[in-house]
C-alpha cells in the first residue's frame, strides 16, 4: 500500500519570503501522479500543482514549484514570494497511475502560515 | 465548466438520528465519485468511491453507506449517528482520463451532539 508523509506539522514565514514544506512517498508503482492540495481556514480543497511521475521536468504554477525527485520518492513543494493568502494547510496526495477509480492517498497535512 | 455542489454546508444532528448528505456534479459525464471525511487538524479519510451508477466500494467499516442513484449523484446516508461521525465531509469528483486530479466541494461540517 502507499503511504504519503509530510514530516513537518507546523511551518511558518514571513510574507515574501520563500518556504518548502516536504513530503516524501512510498509506493513500488512506477507510474503514478503526486499533487499538492491547499485547503485554507474556509476548509475548500483546492488543488495548487501537479506532478506526473514519469516527467523528469518539475512542475511550475506561478508562484508554486516543486522538487520531484523520484528515486528518494520526495516531492517538496516551494512557495516564493509568500503572501497572506498562502496560509492554509497544504496536503500532499498520491494517485496510482492506472485507470479506473484511483482514489487519492494524502498525506497528514502541514499547516503553513505566514505572518506579516 | 464543471462544477461540484455539497450540502448542506453546515448540520447538526442528535445521537440515533439519521443523515443524509448530497453531492452533484455538472458539466461532466460518467465522473469517478468520492466521500472523504476529515476529522479537526487532520488529513482525509477516504469513506466511498463509485466508478459508476450503483457501483459503491467501500473503503472503511462504520456505520455510513453511499449511494449512486444517478450519475452524477453521490449519496452519504446513516440510518443512526454516533458521536464519531462528527466531522468535516468532503465530496470529490475526478474525471476519466489518467491525470485528471480530483475536484472537491465545499464541504459539510456534521456536529452530533
Amino acid at each position: 500500500a502507499q503511504t504519503v508523509t509530510q514530516s513537518q506539522p507546523e511551518m511558518s514565514v514571513q510574507e515574501a519570503e520563500t518556504v518548502t514544506l516536504s513530503c516524501t512517498y512510498d509506493t513500488s508503482e512506477s507510474n503514478y501522479y503526486l499533487f499538492w492540495y491547499k485547503q485554507p481556514p474556509s476548509r475548500q480543497m483546492i488543488l495548487v500543482i501537479r506532478q506526473e511521475a514519469y516527467k523528469q521536468q518539475n512542475a511550475t504554477e506561478n508562484r508554486f514549484s516543486v522538487n520531484f525527485q523520484k528515486a528518494a520518492k520526495s516531492f517538496s513543494l516551494k512557495i516564493s514570494d509568500s503572501q497572506l493568502g498562502d496560509t492554509a494547510m497544504y496536503f500532499c496526495a498520491f494517485m496510482k497511475g492506472q485507470g479506473g477509480s484511483e482514489k487519492l492517498v494524502f498525506g497528514k497535512g502541514t499547516k503553513l502560515t505566514v505572518n506579516p | 465548466s464543471q462544477t461540484i455542489h455539497q450540502w448542506p454546508a453546515t448540520l447538526v444532528q442528535p445521537v440515533g438520528s439519521p443523515l443524509s448528505l448530497e453531492c452533484t456534479v455538472e458539466g461532466t459525464s460518467n465522473p469517478n465519485l468520492y466521500w472523504y471525511r476529515q476529522a479537526a487538524g487532520r488529513g482525509l479519510q477516504l469513506l466511498f468511491y463509485s466508478v459508476g451508477i450503483g457501483q459503491i466500494s467501500s473503503e472503511v467499516p462504520q456505520n455510513l453507506s453511499a449511494s449512486r442513484p444517478q450519475d452524477r449523484q453521490f449519496i452519504l446516508s446513516s440510518k443512526k449517528l454516533l458521536l464519531s461521525d462528527s466531522g468535516f465531509y468532503l465530496c470529490a469528483w475526478r474525471g476519466r482520463q489518467l491525470n485528471q486530479p480530483q475536484h472537491f466541494g465545499d464541504g459539510t461540517r456534521l456536529s452530533i451532539l
